[in-house]
């Protein structure tokens, strides 16, 4: 199995200010169809997950500009320009390369 | 706008099977461009993948090779709904389930979840 590796686990952020976030996996992410199958999932508390990007940088319907996905090959980034309220929970990386689909184990993003 | 509705019993006891159903709105199960999956949130086990099924001229399932010998997904195209069936469950099986779209033009990534259920099994 892909193990996805997150990092920080913990991230107090000041209001306004930029969040980032990182996930590493345990080999390349690159399907043999020439994608990357690689998306940022944000949940809630007492929500399910709700997809923020896919392909790495594909913001989803609805997704606020603020949010933004960079990497490739095993490095991927998460970045939140500028952190509002409404965006204190956990986020997730999550690959769909390879079955079975893996997670990161979540970084939860707090405010100062 | 796609809507999965979750039901099924919150607590079901050791050796038991666990039964869900995932009803779907805004589009079929027989998508041939969508996915419909099981996926369960622990504590311990963090997000995990159980499997799904999809519709390719004919029915396949893809399923996680931790619960490969209890897990069946089976869909019923009558109702536009899926299910999940667990097999002789433990106390490790307790977790909310959640069912969840992954779709083509999303990147196979899950784009649309259900509310969750939270199953308890009893030892």
């Amino acid at each position: 199995d892909i193990v996805m590796t997150q990092t920080p686990l913990s991230s107090p952020v000041t209001l306004g200010q930029p969040a980032s976030i990182s996930c590493r996996s345990s080999q390349s992410l690159v399907h043999s169809d020439g994608n990357t199958y690689l998306s940022w999932l944000q949940q809630r508390p007492g929500q399910p997950p709700r997809l923020l990007i896919y392909k790495i940088s594909n913001r989803f319907s609805g997704v606020p500009e603020r949010f933004s996905g960079s990497g490739a090959g095993t490095d991927f980034t998460l970045k939140i320009s500028r952190v509002e309220a409404e965006d204190v929970g956990v986020y997730y990386c999550m690959q769909a390369t390879q079955f079975p689909r893996t997670f990161g184990q979540g970084t939860k993003v707090e405010i100062k | 706008q796609v809507q999965l509705q979750q039901s099924g019993p919150g607590l079901v006891k050791s050796s038991q099977t666990l039964s869900l159903t995932c009803a779907i709105s805004g589009d079929s199960v027989s998508s041939n461009s969508a996915a419909w999956n099981w996926i369960r949130q622990s504590p311990s086990r963090g997000l995990e993948w159980l499997g799904r099924t999809l519709y390719r001229s004919k029915w396949s399932n893809d399923y996680a090779a931790s619960v490969k010998s209890r897990i069946t997904i089976n869909a019923d195209t009558s109702k536009n709904q899926f299910s999940l069936q667990l097999n002789s469950v433990t106390p490790e099986d307790t977790a909310v389930y959640y069912c969840a779209r992954d779709e083509d033009t999303s990147g196979w990534s899950i784009d649309y979840w259900g509310q969750g259920t939270v199953v308890t099994v009893s030892s």
